[in-house]
């Protein structure tokens, strides 16, 4: 059974740092790309960043770009996300998600998400 | 970066309609797109990719269409457990994006 579990959410003042951990099982990881997936209370989903199988193919949305990195450790079965110089807008739900292909692609699973909170 | 809209954000249904959401690309996506089913407090889960293909363990009732720059998500015949928001995505390119939603009430 494919199980996603993310960690390090957290209350965070604005323009502090933060970096969620997602720890995967039940699949070959490396196999897959992997993505960040966020979802503000009560708003809609937005895709945050998606990194490939061998991270050669990295990509984030135009809000995070410049300040959030991702990258995987294929050897921990794990995927990351950097968060620095965080703004209040920041505040969301962030879901870890696998992806079906290698690259570009669909989420067939998700985390149940680690909460963001970003306030003075 | 490809804009989406999805429409309509709210529709009103009962048990045993037939409802249809519309997804619109500023550029087209052939069929990388895909539909997901959200209920309150609860990741969302996927119901269709490649525009068309059902995921596996979701109900036949889901259908999907379209190619290009237009597509369809249609629930045959509305039941309970369908009340919930749908989303659609699109993975041609990085930005990945997702339509607004829409969410499907008991009227």
């Amino acid at each position: 059974e494919v199980q996603l579990v993310e960690s390090g959410g957290g209350l965070v003042q604005p323009g502090r740092s933060l970096r969620l951990s997602c720890a995967a099982s039940g699949f070959t990881f490396v196999d897959y790309a992997m993505h960040w997936v966020r979802q503000a209370p009560g708003k809609g989903l937005e895709w945050v960043s998606g990194i490939s199988w061998n991270s050669g193919n990295i990509g984030y949305a135009d809000s995070v770009k410049g300040r959030f990195f991702i990258s995987r450790d294929n050897a921990k079965n794990s995927l990351y996300l950097q968060m620095n110089s965080l703004r209040a807008e920041d505040t969301a739900f962030y879901y870890c998600a696998k992806g079906r292909l290698t690259g570009t692609t669909f989420f067939d699973h998700w985390g149940q998400g680690t909460l963001v909170t970003v306030s003075p | 970066a490809i804009w989406m809209t999805q429409s309509p954000s709210l529709l009103s249904a009962s048990t045993g309609d037939r409802v249809t959401i519309s997804c619109r690309m500023s550029q087209g996506i052939t069929n990388y797109l895909a539909w997901y089913q959200q209920k309150p407090g609860k990741a969302p889960e996927l119901l269709i990719y490649g525009a068309s293909t059902l995921q596996s363990g979701v109900p036949s009732r889901f259908s999907g269409s379209g190619s290009g720059t237009d597509f369809t998500l249609t629930i045959s015949c509305l039941q309970s457990e369908d009340f919930a928001t749908y989303y659609c995505q699109q993975y041609s390119t990085f930005p990945h994006t997702f339509g607004q939603g829409t969410k499907v009430e008991i009227k």
